[in-house]
């Protein structure tokens, strides 16, 4: 298996555009989780989805960030307007049980830079 | 690719060494501990993971202590070689809602 594929790994864009971010997760695995990592706040829990049902956003910074996942091998995490404080690097993880039995495969991470 | 703090707590290691990597955690409900290795411009990777119901595991070269009384986890390498040169994590399942959380890192530099 490829691992989880996310997608762009480098974006830069100004204050106020759209951003979204792509995540394939590996095949076969029921949960999906998004997670964002600063300097200042290390790693952080988004939003994840069990069987494309999301379970818990409240992670999730403000309205202007949303995930979808619209079937088990896609998940998208947009926001909009972006601003210069969303700069971060974006990963999404997939595991096949959660977090008490098994461990999360994180993909390459996506690197947002907002002007 | 840097993806994580230019001021994390940063561990020297001679090649050859063994390591110990501290963690304290902040939840005595909590029953899973991961730890995860983060290279420059990747994502975490899991290493080895521990239960409640334990005080030690080991892997390959890697062994996972866990103190419940005093809510302490480390992470001891045996013969530390440069490819461990990472960001390593220790995370916990029950600090925020049974979620995983995540500690703030530690840097390992392997000297040759």
């Amino acid at each position: 298996d490829a691992g989880v594929i996310q997608s762009p790994r480098h974006e830069v864009t100004e204050m106020g555009q759209e951003v979204t971010l792509r995540c394939k997760p590996i095949s076969g695995h029921d949960y999906l989780f998004w997670y964002r990592q600063t300097m200042m706040r290390g790693l952080e829990l988004l939003i994840y989805f069990n069987n494309n049902v999301p379970i818990d956003d409240s992670g999730m910074p403000e309205d202007r960030f949303s995930a979808k996942m619209p079937n088990a091998s896609f998940s998208t995490l947009k926001i909009q307007p972006s601003e210069p404080r969303d700069s971060a690097v974006y990963f999404c993880a997939s595991s096949l049980e959660g977090w008490n039995t098994g461990e999360l495969f994180f993909g390459e991470g996506s690197r947002l830079t907002v002007l | 690719g840097e993806s994580v703090g230019l001021h994390l707590p940063t561990l020297s290691v001679q090649e050859g060494d063994n390591s110990i990597i501290n963690c304290a955690y902040s939840n005595s409900a909590s029953d899973y501990f991961i730890w995860y290795k983060q290279e420059s411009g990747k994502g975490p990777q899991f290493i080895i993971d521990i239960r409640s119901n334990m005080d030690k595991r080991q892997g390959q070269r890697v062994t996972v202590l866990l103190n419940k009384t005093v809510k302490h986890l480390s992470l001891q390498i045996a013969a530390t070689q440069p490819g461990d040169s990472a960001v390593y994590f220790c995370a916990e399942n029950g600090a925020a809602g049974n979620k995983l959380t995540f500690g703030g890192g530690t840097r390992v530099l392997v000297k040759p």
